[in-house]
């Protein structure tokens, strides 16, 4: 069965380093999206992507954010300057379309602890 | 603003029991709800989703939801708890009418764990 994959599944970096978190979608899906969960909290939605560009973002999702697809499969989500309340888990998801009666498919995570 | 409230974090329940986890929301138009499940080192997986029609909708692994408007409610239900359903449990709500259900909201989760 297709999957979303995420790599690697834990990354520790330290504050003020870049970080880039590698999500491969599963291929035919058009709709890109990063989640993460800080420990303890709610699940967040950071983004959405679609037809290379960003079509939603959060709050969060500020200047230090950002993501692209570089090579038609893979997804990533680029962390510059880390600091050490971006440690979290980030999920990656994809969807075949934008519509709600579409399932969006998650990865397993990757956990990103800033030390 | 739309929001999501698993007011039970940690639920433990013998195997062979019946399981209902709570989940709330705040919305203010007909709201698309769903039930993820994490199992440990795995992603999210969708256990059901509500849109419209029957308010009681079923879903994969014997799970079931029934939602009620008039308690803004969306509890999750199953019969007899096996020990494979340990994991962690996500409600959410679609965030924009006509959003896709990649821009969710969702809880903060409930924690199963199943007494053999």
């Amino acid at each position: 069965e297709p999957e979303v994959t995420q790599t690697p599944s834990h990354q520790v970096t330290q504050m003020g380093q870049e970080v880039i978190l590698r999500c491969v979608p599963i291929s035919n899906h058009l709709y890109f999206y990063w989640y993460r969960q800080i420990l303890g909290q709610k699940v967040e939605f950071l983004v959405s992507f679609y037809n290379n560009e960003i079509s939603e973002k959060s709050e969060i999702f500020d200047d230090q954010f950002s993501v692209e697809r570089p090579d038609g499969s893979n997804f990533t989500l680029k962390i510059r300057s880390t600091k050490l309340e971006d440690s979290a888990m980030y999920f990656c998801a994809s969807s075949e379309s934008g519509q709600l009666n579409t399932e969006a498919f998650f990865g397993q995570g990757t956990r990103l602890t800033v030390v | 603003a739309q929001s999501v409230t698993q007011p039970d974090i940690h639920i433990t329940v013998s195997e062979g029991a019946s399981l209902e986890l709570r989940c709330n929301y705040s919305y203010g138009a007909t709201p698309y709800l769903f039930w993820y499940v994490q199992s440990p080192g795995q992603g999210l997986q969708l256990l059901l989703k509500y849109f419209s029609g029957d308010t009681l909708v079923q879903g994969i692994k014997g799970f079931e939801a029934e939602f009620k408007r008039s308690q803004s409610s969306f509890n999750l239900r199953k019969p007899s708890v096996h020990w494979s359903d340990a994991a962690e449990y996500f409600c959410a709500v679609a965030m924009n009418y006509g959003g896709s259900q990649g821009n969710l909201i969702f809880g903060k989760g409930t924690k199963l764990s199943v007494k053999p």
